[in-house]
């Protein structure tokens, strides 16, 4: 069964990088025709996607968050990753990484969700 | 790009059926959609993609009194003999040729 889990701190400043990892068991992140995405939950608010990459590394980027989002993959680690720079206060939300089986295709498989709180 | 637009809220009786509807904007008419469920506290959790046919294909565990259909930029999710834990927020998400993901504001759904 495949799973996903989010890590990374809780607490980032102001102005600073939100790095957070999604870790993937119980399949490969270098299998074919899978991509992986994270999504974010603002409190009480609706979902927004923030990005997707393919284990070659193509990433896609919501433009709305694109001059300051970073996905990358390590897939001798079977983990990808999220750099949001230049955080505030907008940006606090639950963190979720998931997997599309194909490129035009929804998110089939979420991760539990990390909370990260934007607050010096 | 695609917009997506739910009704905020809808509620129905325990043991009744209820249908939800997501709307693509013009000009995106024919897209498919994926309907996902969001209890109170948890993760999102797949339900199914529907087609502009009106076919629909669940994820694994759906029970079958979930089901999906179409009209026209319409696309619905149709929950019958409602249960308690039936009770969450619906949102329906859909995407673009170039991969850009997006998803509509939710339905929270209350059962009566």
């Amino acid at each position: 069964q495949l799973q996903l889990q989010e890590s990374g701190p809780g607490l980032v400043k102001p102005s600073e990088t939100l790095s957070l990892t999604c870790t993937v068991s119980g399949g490969s992140i270098s299998r074919s025709g899978f991509y992986w995405g994270w999504i974010r939950q603002p409190p009480g608010k609706g979902l927004e996607w923030i990005g997707t990459i393919y284990y070659s590394g193509r990433t896609y980027y919501n433009p709305s968050l694109s001059s300051r989002v970073t996905i990358s993959v390590d897939t001798s680690k079977n983990q990808f990753s999220l750099k949001l720079s230049s955080v505030t206060a907008a940006d606090t939300a639950v963190y979720y990484c998931a997997r599309h089986e194909i490129a035009a295709a929804p998110f089939d498989y979420w991760g539990q969700g990390i909370l990260v709180t934007v607050s010096s | 790009q695609p917009v997506l637009t739910q009704s905020s809220s809808a509620s129905a009786s325990l043991g009744s059926s209820v249908k939800l509807t997501c709307t693509l904007s013009s000009g995106h008419s024919s897209y498919i959609i994926a309907w996902h469920q969001q209890q109170p506290g948890k993760a999102p959790r797949y339900l199914m993609k529907v087609e502009g046919s009106g076919s629909y294909n669940k994820g694994s565990g759906i029970p079958d009194r979930f089901s999906g259909s179409s009209s026209g930029a319409d696309r619905y999710l149709t929950i019958s003999n409602l249960h308690f834990e039936d009770e969450a927020d619906y949102y329906c998400e859909t995407w673009d040729s170039d991969i850009h993901v997006v998803f509509g504001g939710g339905t929270k759904l209350t059962v009566l």
